[in-house]
């Protein structure tokens, strides 16, 4: 059971703009700990997308940003494109589970 | 380049164990700590445990305690995760990835990058 939470499913047509959400507790992303993101496509490794709430590795097109605010923290994909599809996982660190990192629920990405 | 290769499927019965291995190369492997996480058939991702490849401590999720080991060996930059008494929902795909944290930054949040290609992992009578 995910001490993080995400929505199921966010979708949008090419070129559009989606958001994830992630949202936590004061254990974990409101005590300061960075939030990472990836992105999962069915029988390959997760890919790191995002890390240290805002910043993008090498290679991660501009079209990724995120935020983080008290106990929350947000993926968003501008432009979306065809190659953006699949299962995006939010993770951090929790102190109350003797230094647990932790994911989160997952969120499907659908390009209409 | 960075890159984390794993062994391959594995099918076992349940209360047996299972040892994934997991190969870096690339960079100096007892430099960073090496995690574990799990999908299990289903199933999101799910963190199981750390182990630092140049001290050898470990720290593992509460769930897997007592069931769980992970070991190196560092003169071939080779982890291991052994996990035992295996039961069906067990079953699913197991990646060992590096752990990367900014080093003047406060609380400390590991990252993982990269991540190895995944091990399936079968628990079946």
């Amino acid at each position: 059971q995910s001490v993080l939470t995400q929505p199921p499913s966010v979708s949008g047509a090419p070129g559009q703009r989606v958001t994830i959400s992630c949202t936590g507790s004061s254990s974990n992303i409101g005590a300061g700990y960075d939030v990472h993101w990836y992105q999962h496509l069915r029988g390959t490794a997760p890919k790191l997308v995002l890390y240290g709430n805002n910043n993008r590795p090498s290679g991660v097109p501009d079209r990724f940003s995120g935020s983080k605010s008290g106990t929350s923290a947000s993926l968003a994909i501008t432009g979306l494109q065809a190659e953006d599809e699949g299962d995006f996982y939010c993770q951090s660190y929790d102190y109350r589970l003797s230094g647990s990192y932790v994911f989160g629920t997952g969120t499907k990405v659908t390009v209409l | 380049q960075v890159q984390l290769v794993q062994s391959g499927a594995e099918v076992k019965k349940p209360g047996a164990s299972v040892k994934v291995s997991c190969q870096a190369s690339g960079y100096t492997f007892i430099n960073f700590d090496i995690h574990w996480v799990r999908q299990a058939t289903g199933q999101g991702l799910e963190w199981m445990g750390w182990m630092n490849p140049k001290s050898g401590n470990t720290n593992y999720a509460q769930k897997f305690q007592g069931r769980v080991t992970m070991t190196r060996t560092t003169p071939t930059d080779t982890a291991y995760m052994e996990l035992g008494s295996l039961r069906s929902d067990d079953t699913g795909v197991y990646y060992c990835a590096r752990g990367l944290y900014e080093t003047t930054h406060q609380p400390r949040s590991d990252w993982f990058d990269p991540w190895g290609q995944g091990t399936l992992v079968i628990v079946s009578s």
